[in-house]
């Protein structure tokens, strides 16, 4: 059974360039599409971008210019950069794995929450 | 871009009732719907995928169906632990705002 766990700061300053981590176990991260999806506080869902092992990586257009998404396959794990953070990034980041032609997420972390003020 | 819409913003029935979830593609999406469930402090759980299959471990009160445009999330009879936000999700990129399906 797979199982993500998010890891991360849980406050970054405005302007900042905030990491987070999501580390996959029971799965090898070899094998599928990764995602980074995001929820404000109260508010609903937006996916952020994904990355295949191979280091090929897709994002939203309207966070493209600030987000990177990376691999390291030696630890299962994908990680996300945000850069010049503001308070509407203020959010529950969430990791998924995607299956499919479809593109479906069938497995979730808990998330983490990035809390963004000076 | 394609947008989805859910409807209704918020659905109030009683356990035991049939619940109709809507979606609605701006343009023809095929069979590329997934519908989750995220109850308060969790994580989306996936209940359908390519429109009509139930996800692993999913009971039958769930379906799903349509194709093109419109799409439904049916639950049969309602159980306590069916109240929550359900939201579709088309090809990776895009979600609907979400339903609130609360306890009448």
């Amino acid at each position: 059974q797979v199982q993500l766990q998010e890891s991360g700061p849980g406050l970054v300053k405005p302007s900042e360039t905030v990491s987070l981590t999501c580390t996959v176990s029971g799965a090898s991260i070899n094998t599928y599409y990764w995602s980074w999806i995001r929820q404000p506080p109260g508010k609903g869902l937006e996916w952020i971008g994904y990355i295949y092992h191979t280091g090929r990586t897709g994002y939203n257009p309207s966070l493209e210019s600030r987000v990177t998404i990376s691999v390291d396959t030696s630890k299962n794990q994908f990680s996300l950069r945000l850069s010049s953070v503001t308070a509407a990034d203020t959010a529950m980041y969430f990791c998924a794995r995607e299956l499919g032609v479809t593109m479906f997420f069938d497995s979730w972390g808990q998330g983490t929450l990035v809390t963004v003020s000076s | 871009e394609i947008v989805l819409t859910q409807s209704p913003a918020t659905l109030s029935l009683s356990p035991g009732e049939r619940a109709t979830l809507s979606c609605r593609a701006s343009q023809n999406i095929n069979n590329y719907v997934a519908w989750y469930q995220q109850k308060p402090g969790q994580a989306p759980r996936l209940v359908i995928y390519d429109a009509s299959n139930r996800a692993a471990g999913v009971p039958a009160r769930f379906s799903g169906s349509g194709s093109g445009i419109d799409f439904t999330l049916t639950i049969s009879s309602l159980e306590p632990e069916d109240f929550a936000v359900y939201y579709c999700q088309e090809s990776r990129q895009t979600f609907g705002q979400g339903t609130t399906l609360e306890i009448k």
